[in-house]
């Protein structure tokens, strides 16, 4: 089955600064990869996916790059505010998320004002 | 759009009970609804797979005479935890989805404490 690893486990940035988020995956047959902000208590919000057949993908301060080749996912934060401290997961999917998603071990972020 | 909803948000109950958590989509149709369990600052499992009429589909090692699932209609799944004990406490997320293509919504969560 898939495999997703995530790192760093856990990030601390200045207000301001960028944060970069990395996650790989083992199944070539995954064509979906979500990211999700959860905060305390609440169940995960989704904040920026990326299909198979795009490299990246950008929203605002938030942006996503994919490398099928290398089996690789970024989550690109720039501009880092307060309200950006939070835990971030990955995800991976086949089906473009209509099958089991499976998540990274989470990156808990915090941003130093 | 795409609001999925759980109830109760919170619940406590006592060892040997049963309880059941409701998972509905507010305004859309949900073809297959996903059920997770996320312990403490650990990352989301899933438990389950449902699809609207049919049994669900347990991962390994999760015991579905124990987490019974019923996907009634397109709006509602439910998860019920028979015979409770305190290593079920845990916080438990649903996340529903329209169909084949789409991407899947998630519940706020509902927090269970077994004592």
């Amino acid at each position: 089955g898939e495999n997703v690893e995530q790192h760093p486990s856990t990030l601390s940035v200045q207000e301001g600064d960028s944060a970069v988020i990395k996650c790989t995956y083992s199944d070539s047959a995954s064509n979906y990869f979500p990211w999700y902000k959860q905060e305390l208590g609440k169940g995960p919000q989704l904040i920026i996916d990326i299909r198979s057949n795009v490299g990246e993908k950008k929203d605002q301060r938030i942006a996503v790059t994919l490398n099928k080749t290398a089996k690789h996912f970024s989550l690109h934060i720039t501009e880092t505010q307060p309200e950006d401290s939070a835990v971030y997961f990955c995800a991976a999917s086949t089906d473009f998320g209509n099958e089991k998603l499976t998540f990274g071990t989470g990156t808990r972020l915090t941003i130093i004002p | 759009g795409a609001v999925v909803s759980q109830h109760p948000s919170w619940v406590i109950c006592k060892s040997g009970t049963s309880v059941k958590i409701e998972c509905r989509s507010l305004d859309f149709q949900a073809t297959t609804m996903f059920w997770y369990r996320q312990f403490p600052k650990q990352s989301l499992m899933l438990m389950a797979t449902s699809n609207e009429g049919s049994k669900a589909t347990y991962e390994q090692g999760v015991e579905k005479d124990k987490f019974l699932i019923n996907h009634a209609s397109l709006t509602l799944s439910t998860l019920t935890v028979t015979s409770a004990h305190p290593e079920d406490s845990s916080f438990y997320i649903c996340s529903a989805s329209p169909g084949q293509g789409k991407k899947q919504y998630f519940g706020p969560g509902t927090r269970l404490t077994v004592t």
